[in-house]
């Protein structure tokens, strides 16, 4: 059981938009940056947002974040099939004095 | 550019001592804003955090595991690594390191990943 709690999958057709929660608690997202990681199968995760809304260099703006109390939303717009993967979220929780990750998000374009 | 690369056996036998070692290129272990952590996931399942250290040596730890890992860093040799002790097969996963800015605001870059089984 994930500390973080993220649906266990969306979907959406090529050139829409999807979303992502990412719910926690007042001791981890509450407190905390977000940060979101994409998996693309058989690879490692790779960072896609970091401090609740902010695009490393590379990503490009189609990939968004946002923070609202003890939930995080990560938004994908003009969606393509290179985007299915799975997402997850990511936070430091006070109480555990340790990393917490949600369950993940798979995403399919249908 | 910072890279990351985990190393170690892919095989332990039940109730050992699972070892791996990340090795850092392109940057110092050194840093005081970073940490540099162990992450794992077991085939199918999602990501689980398992501890850090930095350049001092201080440690965090998830507490489910805290009984049973250690995580120290090498920064002669600009190494961290991992020992997880009397593993069982609910250890069996692909372990990855990573860098992580203190505080856990993010993780990255990520090493490759490995794959620990452990089985007889």
């Amino acid at each position: 059981q994930s500390v973080l709690t993220q649906p266990p999958s969306v979907s959406a057709a090529p050139g829409q938009k999807v979303t992502i929660s990412c719910s926690g608690s007042s001791s981890n997202i509450g407190d905390k940056y977000v940060s979101w990681y994409r998996q693309l199968p058989g690879t490692a995760p790779k960072l896609l947002i970091y401090e609740n809304n902010k695009r490393p260099s590379g990503i490009p703006d189609r990939f968004s974040g946002s923070k609202s109390g003890t939930s995080a939303t990560l938004g994908i717009t003009e969606l393509q099939t290179g985007d299915e993967a799975d997402y997850f979220c990511g936070t430091w929780d006070n109480s555990l004095s340790a990393g917490v990750f949600g369950g993940g998000t798979k995403l399919t374009v249908l | 550019q910072l890279q990351l690369q985990e190393s170690g056996p892919g095989l332990v036998k039940p109730s050992e001592t699972l070892s791996l070692r990340c090795t850092v290129s392109g940057g110092s272990i050194s840093n005081t804003d970073y940490f540099w952590a162990w992450i794992r996931q077991p085939p199918g399942e999602g990501l689980e955090w398992i501890g850090n250290v930095d350049y001092r040596g201080e440690t965090y730890y998830n507490p489910s595991l805290k009984s049973r890992v250690t995580i120290s860093a090498d920064t002669s040799n600009n190494h961290f690594s991992l020992r997880v002790n009397s593993v069982t097969a609910a250890d069996t996963a692909v372990y990855y390191c990573a860098r992580q800015r203190t505080g856990m605001d993010w993780l990255d870059p990520w090493g490759q990943g490995t794959l620990v089984t452990v089985s007889s």
